[in-house]
């Protein structure tokens, strides 16, 4: 089965601190695409960095990186300089090769405290 | 330029009631997606349309969900006879092309409510 997994159902953090939310999945394949989604209260969801399984660098977008570890099927996400508009939930997925629909996790609800 | 857009944007209906959902995906985009979002879960996938291919229909629940996109562009997802598990919010993408690496929108959903 193909499966996301998010470990941490909530998390906080102090505004212009580092936070990383952990991600595993499973798959079979060999070549997909690694998402990290951000929905805020709008529930408006937000593309925030993906990655490609065949690229061994890690994505980076501005103040958001990814720890890309294919081997250990572990895709964690990491928010620098905290800001208060970063407090969402934040969802990871994959697209496993061919298969054009995200299968999710169930979400981890990160908060900015001030 | 305009985003995905769906509407209603709630809608409350009594159980046994059938419901309409309407997306409007990004002009040019040729895939189409249905998510759901129920309380406490991840998305769940309900359906993808491709250009003129058959859609993919695997992940609807049961005959009661139906979807079908006129002109390659608006999509209607219909519930028939809503059941109180239906309640959820009900996410429509759109993506550029086919390809896994085309980055899905999407819209701010729908959410229903069945009383």
């Amino acid at each position: 089965a193909q499966t996301v997994t998010q470990s941490q159902p909530e998390m906080s953090v102090q505004e212009a601190e580092t936070v990383t939310l952990s991600c595993t999945y499973d798959t079979s394949e060999n070549n997909y695409y690694l998402f990290w989604y951000k929905q805020p209260p709008s529930r408006q969801m937000i593309l925030v960095i993906r990655q490609e399984a065949y690229k061994q660098q890690n994505a980076t977008e501005n103040r958001f990186s990814v720890n890309f570890q294919k081997a250990a099927k572990s895709f964690s996400l990491k928010i620098s300089d905290s800001q208060l508009g970063d407090t969402a939930m934040y969802f990871c997925a994959f697209t496993p090769g061919n298969n054009r629909k995200l299968i999710w996790g169930l979400g981890t609800s990160l908060a900015v405290n001030p | 330029g305009a985003g995905v857009s769906q509407s209603p944007s709630n809608k409350v209906t009594e159980k046994g009631k059938d419901v309409e959902l309407r997306c409007d995906p990004i002009s040019g985009h040729t895939a189409l997606y249905w998510y759901r979002q129920s309380l406490g879960q991840g998305l769940e996938f309900l359906i993808y349309f491709q250009g003129n291919s058959a859609p993919d229909k695997s992940g609807l629940p049961s005959d009661r969900f139906s979807a079908e996109r006129t002109g390659g562009s608006v999509s209607t997802l219909t519930i028939q006879r809503t059941q109180q598990e239906d309640s959820a919010v009900y996410l429509c993408a759109s993506s550029a092309g086919q390809a896994s690496s085309y980055e899905q929108y999407f819209g701010p959903g729908t959410r229903l409510t069945v009383t």
